[in-house]
């Protein structure tokens, strides 16, 4: 079936440590993957994506890898601040004629001081 | 460029009523999109549109009727609203498959 999971429901963190969110995707045809964040009250704001011809793509202080192997998606966020404290979901695009995005039910993470 | 917007932003209906929530996108994209969000799910798919006049359902479709007249605006209609329906309704576009989708701010319905 097609699925997005996370394995984390919460991850705390100190600030200043690397964090790392976790996802597994159940639809071995997906090719495009996107990593969002919602903070409270707001919508969900892109972070990063990757299509499945890569295994690994970096941005400002966050990477995400892809591992098709065993449908595994993480994402890093280097040096956790206080600011990165929301709801991080994955997102797998299953293809089939339209941009359809599978949501995971999300991942809080919270940053301590 | 005020990418999406979503009208209103709060609403309080009683079981029976109807209402309409729009959607504007400034980004002139073709596809556009109404989820809507419950505590600890996902994000599941409304309705879609890859383009102006178009509509398609999404997981979720039963109860909501959407309309696009234009390409830069997504209605989103209920017809007879049902306590099921309270939930997060956010909007979101995109430039076209596989890419990245833009979301609105939400808007946060209650069925009394």
């Amino acid at each position: 079936g097609e699925s997005v999971g996370l394995h984390l429901p919460t991850l705390s963190v100190q600030e200043g440590d690397n964090s790392i969110i976790n996802c597994a995707y159940s639809n071995s045809a997906s090719d495009y993957f996107i990593w969002y964040k919602q903070e409270s009250g707001k919508g969900p704001q892109f972070i990063i994506d990757i299509r499945s011809n890569m295994d690994k793509r970096q941005g400002q202080r966050v990477t995400v890898l892809l591992n098709k192997t065993v449908k595994h998606l993480s994402l890093q966020i280097a040096a956790t601040q206080p600011g990165d404290s929301a709801v991080y979901f994955c997102a797998e695009n299953v293809t089939g004629g339209y941009n359809k995005l599978i949501f995971g039910a999300g991942t809080r993470l919270a940053v301590h001081p | 460029n005020a990418g999406v917007t979503q009208t209103p932003k709060f609403r309080v209906l009683k079981t029976g009523q109807s209402m309409t929530l729009l959607c504007a996108q400034d980004m002139n994209h073709e596809y556009m999109y109404w989820y809507r969000q419950d505590p600890g799910m996902g994000l599941r798919l409304i309705h879609y549109s890859v383009g102006e006049g178009t509509t398609a359902k999404g997981e979720v479709p039963d109860g909501y009727n959407v309309s696009r007249l234009k390409k830069q605006n997504f209605l989103l209609g209920l017809e007879s609203a049902a306590p099921s329906q309270t939930s997060v309704y956010f909007c979101a576009s995109s430039y076209g498959p596989i890419y990245e989708q833009y979301f609105g701010p939400g808007t946060r319905l209650t069925v009394t």
